[in-house]
């Protein structure tokens, strides 16, 4: 058990829609990462916060948003989903503001696009 | 761009029988290299964090070594709980990515 927590742990949904996605680090960690993972594309990071702002972006499409909170607790947020966005999403999380610190990941959502 | 490759893709071995992952990174400037494990429809789980080229470590039956081009995920008597995707990742100077290999698919056979 690694100490991230993400919710929910499937979710399955129609084209068009929007949904939330929601992480918890690790106590003390105040960075948080976002990845994509499917089948063909591997594990791609999406976005990393640090004490709430957001720090580096990657392969993150634009109809995707983040946020991190007071509380250090982050949400993905997917709009107008297609079916392509089905994959794993995971969220990871690390003490430090910077990418080489190793990063501890979350079990994982299971998002399903009907 | 930063990239990394891994080989083989897949992996089959026979309880106890050696062998070595390969990872082979192009980066502007390593800041970190890291292993992961990963099972089926779980989280990718830390193993090793090398930093610089002739760094070693070590964990039960797995040794990760590191060169400034490549690094190696030795395996030393496998057992089929070791059994998992392997994935390699790397950290740029800039500290703003980290980018993942596409894992080798290892199996354990008893």
């Amino acid at each position: 058990d690694s100490g991230v927590t993400q919710t929910p742990k499937h979710l399955i949904t129609a084209t068009g829609q929007r949904v939330t996605l929601r992480c918890s680090p690790r106590s003390g960690d105040l960075s948080v990462y976002w990845y994509q993972q499917s089948l063909d594309q591997g594990l791609q990071f999406l976005i990393q916060y640090y004490n709430g702002e957001e720090r580096a972006k990657g392969n993150i499409l634009e109809r995707f948003s983040a946020q991190q909170f007071p509380d250090l607790h982050s949400e993905l947020n997917l709009s107008s989903l297609e079916l392509g966005d089905s994959a794993l999403y995971f969220c990871a999380s690390s003490p430090g503001t910077s990418s080489y610190n190793e990063q501890f990941f979350g079990p994982g959502t299971r998002l399903t696009v009907l | 761009e930063d990239q990394v490759t891994q080989s083989p893709e897949a992996l089959r071995l026979q309880e106890g029988e050696s062998s070595s992952l390969n990872c082979s990174y192009t980066v502007s400037g390593l800041r970190g290299l890291f292993w992961y494990r990963q099972d089926p429809g779980k989280g990718p789980e830390f193993l090793f964090t090398l930093y610089s080229a002739g760094e070693e470590k070590e964990k039960e039956r797995l040794k990760a070594t590191l060169t400034k081009k490549e690094s190696f995920l030795h395996i030393t008597a496998p057992k089929p709980e070791d059994s998992a995707t392997y994935l390699c990742a790397v950290a740029d100077n800039y500290g703003q990515n980290f980018v993942f290999g596409p894992g080798t698919r290892l199996s354990v056979l008893p």
